[in-house]
């Protein structure tokens, strides 16, 4: 199995321009989710998905869009891209269901991330 | 922002015992604990996670306080390749649906 694949690996912007990170699951999960990282930081939720055709935001969304017309693919888009984009972006997968009954709650299984696509604006 | 605290960083011999803290004093009766880590240029690995009892997997232990306020990953034969950050996440599947807050984690060095 493949699982999350992320494309391109690496990209170098100009200030301005823009571009869409790809990502693809190949595992029917229906949760899927876009996050940065930051040098020596950890990683900030930006857009996060529940199905095909419903998208909410995350932490830090400004400056992204993201949509999800299929279960598989989650793309990532930047319209202008700014120096404070520049970053390591993560995709993820999961499967959550929600349990009836007494006050009802989500259970989950663990999120799988892809590499990563290494941003860098200039 | 991250609800848990880890140490910035531990060290470790390789072959012996790694014993990882976690404190999560803000949990809540529906909150699970979940760990991940991150080797070097790749994404985050689901490692473990759990509610109120101990667990393990074949990738480590994870032992929970009995008041829930701190747990303790254990790797029980560290190797090389166990060198990563290592973050404790403490994961409300009631309002947030399950997302992941993402700390500092803890960077765990392991020497040969």
């Amino acid at each position: 199995n493949a699982g999350v694949t992320q494309t391109p690996k690496f990209r170098i912007l100009k200030i301005g321009q823009s571009m869409t990170l790809q990502c693809a699951q190949d595992m029917n999960h229906n949760y899927m989710y876009w996050y940065r990282q930051d040098p020596g930081m950890g990683l900030k939720l930006i857009y996060y998905s529940v199905g095909a055709g419903i998208t909410d935001k995350g932490e830090v969304p400004n400056g992204y869009n993201v949509s999800r017309s299929t279960t598989e693919d989650f793309p990532l888009r930047l319209e202008l891209a700014a120096p404070s984009q520049t970053s390591v972006y993560f995709c993820a997968s999961s499967y959550l269901f929600y349990y009836l009954g007494t006050g009802g709650f989500y259970g989950n299984q663990p999120q799988h991330f892809g590499d990563g696509t290494r941003l860098s604006i200039l | 922002d991250a609800k848990t605290t880890q140490p910035n960083s531990m060290e470790s011999n390789e072959e012996e015992p790694v014993h990882l803290p976690c404190n999560h004093s803000t949990i809540s009766g529906t909150d699970y604990i979940h760990w991940y880590r991150q080797l070097p240029s790749q994404g985050p690995e689901y490692v473990i996670h759990g509610l109120t009892s101990n667990v393990n997997n074949r990738m480590a232990s994870l032992a929970i306080a009995e008041d829930r306020k701190s747990s303790t990953l254990i790797l029980h034969r560290a190797t090389l390749r166990d060198a990563a950050v290592y973050y404790c996440i403490q994961v409300d599947y009631g309002g947030s649906q399950g997302n992941l807050i993402f700390g500092k984690g803890t960077k765990l060095s392991v020497k040969p």
